[in-house]
């Protein structure tokens, strides 16, 4: 049973249009949300995070989004670069609980020069 | 970047050998983490650590065993590799001032099992 869902495999995007992501988890304990972005052959990258108090933060070109009551949140990459290029994933916690993350799948951006 | 070493970075080893890797900090960050990544499933907790000589067990922790005897080393060890334990295992930490609920990752070691 995945707590935590990315339903998009893939995304191509043109440069400097947005690149919008989403994610979705069922359990409800979840507080804390962050996003990584990871490059091959190298560990995962913390982009931004979210804590459940707040519907929305901002981080330069990179923005997320937290729908509490539709249990959805959202990475909005705006303008899109092809350095973006990458696979990110979206992932949860329950910030008494240790820290432990549970992660989407992932969803590969291809931005297109 | 934290500083997060991992190693070895590439293993191939047989199936029934046991095998160790480590993961090293210097950072002085309160927890560690082991993941696995495999293709469709992102990033699974195998064990962490909230302390030296204080572990638990995460999602897929069956078949691995973990052990912290100094706050800068997690060994994650597979006492008889199988196949199935063919991925790429990352290391994180997190509990560091400034950071405390972010988790910073290690460059990852790749594992085969034949």
């Amino acid at each position: 049973d995945q707590q935590v869902k990315q339903n998009s495999p893939s995304l191509s995007v043109q440069e400097g249009r947005i690149s919008i992501l989403n994610c979705d988890y069922t359990n409800s304990m979840f507080d804390y949300f962050l996003w990584y972005k990871k490059y091959p052959a190298e560990g995962p990258t913390f982009l931004i995070s979210i804590s459940s108090i707040k519907d929305k933060n901002e981080d330069g070109r990179f923005t997320v989004f937290l729908n509490k009551s539709a249990k959805h949140l959202s990475l909005h990459i705006v303008p899109s670069q092809p350095g973006d290029s990458a696979v990110y994933f979206c992932a949860a916690s329950v910030k008494a609980a240790g820290n432990k993350l549970t992660f989407g799948g992932g969803t590969r951006v291809l931005v297109k020069p | 970047d934290a500083g997060i070493t991992q190693s070895p970075r590439h293993k191939v080893t047989e199936t029934g050998t046991p095998v160790t890797l480590r993961c090293h900090q210097t950072e002085n960050h309160r927890y560690m983490y082991w993941y696995r990544q495999d293709p469709g499933h992102g990033l699974r907790l195998i064990h962490y650590s909230y302390g030296v000589k204080d572990t638990d067990k995460g999602e897929v922790s069956d078949g691995y065993s973990v052990s912290r005897s100094k706050t800068e080393d997690f060994l994650l060890t597979l006492e008889s590799a199988t196949s199935s334990q063919t991925s790429v295992y990352f290391c994180a930490i997190s509990g560091g001032k400034g950071s405390y609920n972010e988790q910073f990752f290690g460059p990852g070691t790749r594992l085969t099992v034949l």
